[in-house]
């Protein structure tokens, strides 16, 4: 079984600033993280992956997150957010290696970026 | 661009009515989801395959059903449309060999009424 809590339905963030958004794991086996990002009307975008190489993953439009196993966690960060980071994050874990990898999501954070 | 389309993209149709989301691909994965996206509940999957004519059901597969006859289409199904499947679709698309990510048509927004 797997699950994935993510803390704060919504934060807002001057532009700037520390992004911060935080992720909880459970799986019973090691696994695999992501985060994604979408913008209004828009797909899920892949952001970033833990796939147990490195601890801390950097992804695109300066995100990074952190494995962290005794805190079940990975939570994402970017040191200075920006107006066009504004958007919903998912992160999402699989623990099943087999046949199809299912995804299971966390409710999603809202990020706003104010000036 | 993980060349993924669905249509319609939009579409509003009655209670009782049957409605078919297709989803497409052009790069031959094996493996394709669908999920339904609602608000407090982030993804939730719906079906997924893993070839031609396998598939199974995901956590909230009541009132849907799923075909996969070719390698590129996967359509999903709604037998008999309900209010409560008023949301938006996804459908997903994962490449053997890497590292268990899956890549997101644009979605369809559907809204029975």
């Amino acid at each position: 079984a797997q699950s994935v809590t993510q803390l704060g339905s919504h934060v807002s963030v001057s532009e700037g600033a520390l992004v911060l958004l935080r992720c909880n794991y459970s799986s019973s086996v090691p696994p695999y993280l992501f985060w994604y990002v979408q913008y209004p009307n828009q797909g899920l975008q892949l952001l970033l992956k833990y796939t147990s190489a490195a601890t801390l993953v950097k992804g695109i439009n300066g995100f990074e997150a952190e494995f962290k196993k005794s805190e079940t966690s990975f939570h994402l960060t970017k040191p200075s957010a920006h107006m066009s980071d504004a958007a919903e994050y998912f992160c999402a874990v699989t623990g099943n290696t087999g046949t199809a990898s299912k995804l299971t999501f966390g409710t999603g954070t809202r990020l706003q970026v104010t000036l | 661009d993980a060349g993924i389309t669905q249509s319609p993209r939009h579409k509003v149709t009655e209670t009782g009515t049957p409605v078919t989301l297709r989803c497409h691909q052009t790069e031959n994965h094996r493996y394709m989801y669908w999920y339904r996206q609602d608000p407090g509940h982030g993804l939730r999957l719906i079906h997924y395959s893993y070839g031609v004519k396998d598939t199974d059901k995901g956590e909230v597969s009541d009132g849907y059903s799923v075909s996969r006859s070719k390698t590129e289409d996967f359509l999903l199904t709604l037998e008999s449309a309900t209010s409560s499947q008023t949301s938006v679709y996804f459908c997903a698309i994962r490449p053997a060999g890497e590292g268990y990510e899956q890549y997101f048509g644009p979605g369809t927004r559907l809204t029975v009424t």
